[in-house]
């Protein structure tokens, strides 16, 4: 399967600060990328849809001004948790996925553990 | 946002058991992707599947797109202590669009 890295895996800052975490598909150029967060023991729930070179779709109760997404080439997506408060904190996974022989499929990250003081 | 429905929630079984789970849908999809997620991971996919009634294995695993098209299976035969984690199903609706609506997810415990 295609390899997506995510940097940093961990992070922990203090409260009112910005933290940007990166996606990269190393070896898959993902038409779209998505961006997931993780509370602990429950599914992915998915926060926004990145296109290349397109503004992301946000889904319902996501924050486009808190979560920035910037999606600058077809194998590099960030997204920026902007005046994070300690509810921010979570596990946030992104994902590529594309076309590859003729079938879709979705590759993950590895995540990011984001930890809010 | 939405879910599928995926049962078990959770399951303890012997090591060399063989395991089942499940994801239903009231709505059909063209596409079912089995993830498996280790604590502290990002999903890792499994198998996929693209057409009613597929049966696909990788290795132990076995899983299914159900011939209505609104459900999926997954088997994992003998298992070891490191088949422990999470499974996820995954349904996309249309073909192109890479949304996917994700299961609940099984939490798998092995007892060796």
């Amino acid at each position: 399967g295609a390899v997506v890295s995510q940097h940093p895996s961990r992070v922990i800052c203090k409260s009112g600060t910005s933290v940007k975490i990166e996606c990269r598909s190393l070896d898959f150029q993902a038409t779209t990328m998505f961006w997931y967060r993780q509370f602990p023991k429950q599914s992915l729930m998915l926060m926004a849809t990145s296109n290349e070179g397109s503004k992301a779709t946000y889904e319902q109760g996501v924050e486009k001004d808190k979560f920035l997404i910037n999606h600058a080439s077809l194998t590099l997506s960030t997204l920026t948790v902007t005046s994070a408060h300690p509810e921010d904190s979570s596990f946030y996974i992104c994902s590529a996925a594309g076309t590859s022989g003729g079938r879709d499929t979705q590759y993950f990250g590895p995540g990011t553990r984001l930890t809010v003081l | 946002g939405q879910q599928l429905n995926q049962s078990p929630q959770s399951m303890f079984i012997q090591e060399g058991e063989d395991v089942s789970m499940n994801c239903t849908s009231s709505s059909i999809f063209n596409t079912w992707l089995w993830y498996k997620q280790d604590p502290g991971e990002g999903p890792v996919l499994l198998i996929a599947l693209y057409k009613a009634g597929e049966l696909t294995s990788n290795g132990r695993l076995t899983a299914q797109f159900g011939i209505t098209r609104k459900d999926s299976f997954l088997n994992i035969s003998a298992s070891i202590p490191s088949d422990v984690g999470i499974y996820f199903c995954a349904g996309q609706r249309a073909s192109g669009t890479y949304k996917y609506i994700f299961g609940t997810g099984t939490r798998l415990k092995v007892l060796a």
